[in-house]
């Protein structure tokens, strides 16, 4: 089945250690984003590529990073985190063109992220 | 940005029917409305979209009036199973943003 992969799911990191959390799918959608989510928070858009083409929420803090080698996979690097990045972090994809389809978006099982 | 409006939480039980009303007075023309379904600790699944009237699926009905300032999600026969946290969410197209603004949501609970 088509899907959007999350790895690993759980990640303990320790504090202003650089962490990378990655995500892969194989829905072939142009779009890919992540989000963080907190404990009983909804989720929050940090940034999200549309095909290479790199879109920052303006909030987004500068110590969390994004890398999109190719169509499948997309990385969320951590510079130096702190305690208050512990969190939910999830992935999600969404066809290209328009708008109807970005709302349409699917998501990946998360990565649970501690920082000790 | 169109800003949505939903109960924090709602009690039911199995077999009944559930009805999640969102408001949304400031809906631009363009804007679809969506819901999404999430489990704890997972990622929130897409249940159903509409733009207006009525959409159905194997899951859910969505119903928006003519106006559109608000929408309902409507639930039939929940089980145990059903017991989530429902978002409402209404597109961005005044700025063309792709991205997705999650509200509060609301809190569904089932009971036996």
């Amino acid at each position: 089945d088509a899907m959007v992969i999350q790895n690993p799911r759980y990640q303990v990191t320790q504090f202003g250690k650089p962490v990378t959390l990655s995500c892969s799918q194989t829905l072939n959608h142009n779009v890919m984003y992540w989000y963080q989510q907190k404990s009983s928070q909804a989720p929050k858009l940090l940034f999200h590529y549309y095909d290479k083409d790199f879109n920052n929420e303006a909030d987004t803090p500068d110590n969390f990073q994004s890398r999109r080698p190719n169509t499948s996979f997309c990385f969320l690097d951590i510079r130096s985190p702190g305690l208050g990045d512990a969190a939910m972090y999830l992935c999600a994809t969404s066809r290209g063109g328009g708008l109807a389809s970005a709302y349409e978006q699917y998501f990946g099982p998360g990565t649970r992220l501690t920082v000790t | 940005l169109a800003k949505t409006t939903q109960p924090i939480s709602m009690d039911s039980y199995e077999g009944q029917e559930v009805n999640i009303t969102c408001s949304h007075n400031n809906i631009a023309t363009n804007d679809y409305i969506t819901w999404y379904q999430q489990f704890p600790s997972q990622g929130p699944r897409f249940i159903i979209q509409g733009y207006k009237t009525k959409v159905t699926n194997e899951v859910a009905s969505l119903f928006i009036p003519a106006d559109r300032k608000s929408s309902t999600l409507s639930l039939p026969r929940v089980s145990l199973s059903d017991t989530a946290v429902y978002y409402c969410l209404v597109g961005d197209q005044y700025t063309g943003r792709r991205a997705l603004t999650f509200g509060s949501g609301t809190r569904l609970q089932v009971q036996p």
